[in-house]
């Protein structure tokens, strides 16, 4: 149980273009999700939270018009890079968490690697 | 500043051997200590420690918080080269995780 399926797992493309990266719970229902970035060698670091059915809140210094969090239904949350720049290079990973409390754990995906030529 | 030590940084040991990773934290409004690995994709839950004292074990692998001293360890006995891994220790502060930079663990033949 627990499964959380991300998806596209590599991408890569030109500069200037936006990507969408998609984020399913598939065995149960995530009230909230989560948005990591990872460079090499250093640990995750959220980005922003998202609820099912409002907006997200993003950590400081995450500019939230570079970085669009959808989050339409109990199962799905998306992550759309805007205009994605070299510098947007890195390894995104999502995680869901069933139920309102944080008395349950966070389930990560597989994670999406990003290359911006 | 909510931070999240782990030491060691990385260790090389042999298989069979048993190893101890730390985890120290200092977090705000802190609800529970979460354990992961992580191998080349996204991290793997290991263990959700909310209390103090009570060990928490799954087969080869288990963990323990000390919430006076901020504190928590994660043993691994009678190590494989699947164990091979980085081990990432979180704090959840306010439903949020803050994670250490890691563990690199790697168990040789």
């Amino acid at each position: 149980g627990a499964v959380v399926s991300q998806h596209p797992s590599w991408v890569i493309c030109k500069s200037g273009t936006s990507v969408k990266i998609e984020c399913r719970s598939l065995d149960f229902q995530a009230t909230t999700m989560f948005w990591y970035r990872q460079f090499p060698k250093q640990s995750l670091m959220l980005m922003a939270t998202s609820n099912e059915g409002s907006k997200a809140t993003y950590e400081q210094g995450v500019e939230k018009d570079k970085f669009l969090i959808n989050h339409a239904s109990l199962t799905l949350s998306t992550l759309t890079v805007t205009s994605a720049h070299p510098e947007d290079s890195s390894f995104y990973i999502c995680s869901a968490r069933g139920g309102p409390d944080s008395n349950q754990p966070q389930h990560f995906g597989d994670g999406t690697r990003l290359s911006i030529l | 500043e909510d931070k999240v030590v782990q030491s060691p940084l990385s260790l090389v040991v042999h298989e069979g051997d048993t190893v101890t990773l730390n985890c120290s934290y200092e977090v705000t409004n802190f609800r529970s200590l979460l354990w992961y690995k992580q191998e080349k994709k996204a991290p793997t839950f290991l263990f959700m420690l909310t209390s103090s004292g009570i060990e928490k074990k799954s087969g080869r692998l288990s963990s323990i918080l000390d919430k006076k001293e901020l504190f928590s360890i994660l043993n691994i006995t009678a190590t494989q080269t699947g164990d091979s891994a980085v081990y990432l220790c979180a704090g959840d502060s306010w439903g949020k995780l803050q994670f250490g930079a890691g563990t690199q663990v790697v168990v040789t033949p």
